[in-house]
């Protein structure tokens, strides 16, 4: 167990729609990334936060966005989803910011279908 | 273009024997490199982590090493065991002046079997 917890666990929905992930960090880690892993693309970076602060973007699409509390914990909002959005979303939580060498812990995802 | 590339693709090895995965970056700026254990469907594990001074990092049985100058990695697996079949994943960090321009790129990893 990593520490870091995200929910809904399985998301099924239906193209168009939109979807909320949410993931608590690791106690005292001020930073929060979230990853999509696809079949056919693999792991992608897509946003990372820091104490509340935008501090990186990778390929994260304008329907996506993401943001982080004051209680630190994170949502990554998908919108007018589509077939390819289909992935396992991981976050991760690291003490430090985005240059830091601490270790990301990963949680155990969530798996979002399209259909 | 920035890239992390892991070879080879798949391995098979027996339980006990040593292998080497190997990870060429064309990343740059260039902050830090990770390795990470990923076991299907779950997310992946903190291996290793070195920055740009860093030449080997250890950590039990794997032992990473880094040559900043060629933009090679790679990551030795001693003794192997049953339970070190998974994916090995190389990763980069490249930092920006602004947040659109700094990366986490990602190889497309190495699927390591272990057979008794």
């Amino acid at each position: 167990d990593s520490g870091v917890t995200q929910t809904p666990k399985h998301l099924i929905t239906a193209t168009g729609q939109r979807v909320t992930l949410r993931c608590s960090p690791r106690s005292g880690d001020l930073s929060v990334y979230w990853y999509q892993q696809s079949l056919d693309q693999g792991l992608q970076f897509l946003i990372q936060y820091y104490n509340g602060e935008e501090r990186a973007k990778g390929n994260i699409l304008e329907r996506f966005s993401a943001q982080q509390f004051p209680d630190l914990h994170s949502e990554l909002n998908l919108s007018s989803l589509e077939l390819g959005d289909s992935a396992l979303y991981f976050c991760a939580s690291s003490s430090g910011g985005f240059t830091s060498t601490d270790t990301q812990y990963f949680g155990p995802g969530t798996r979002l279908t399209v259909l | 273009k920035n890239q992390v590339e892991q070879s080879p693709q798949s391995l098979i090895i027996l339980e006990g024997k040593n292998c080497t995965l190997q990870c060429n970056y064309t990343v740059s700026p260039f902050s830090n490199l990770r390795w990470y254990k990923q076991d299907t469907g779950r997310g992946p594990v903190s291996l290793t982590i070195m920055t740009f001074s860093e030449n080997t990092k250890s950590n039990g049985r794997y032992t990473a090493t880094l040559d900043a100058d060629t933009k090679q990695s790679s990551l030795h697996i001693t003794a192997s065991q049953l339970s070190d079949s998974a994916s090995y994943i190389c990763v980069v960090t490249s930092p920006g002046e602004y947040s659109s321009a700094s990366k986490i790129i990602f190889g497309s990893g190495t699927r390591l079997s272990i057979r008794p």
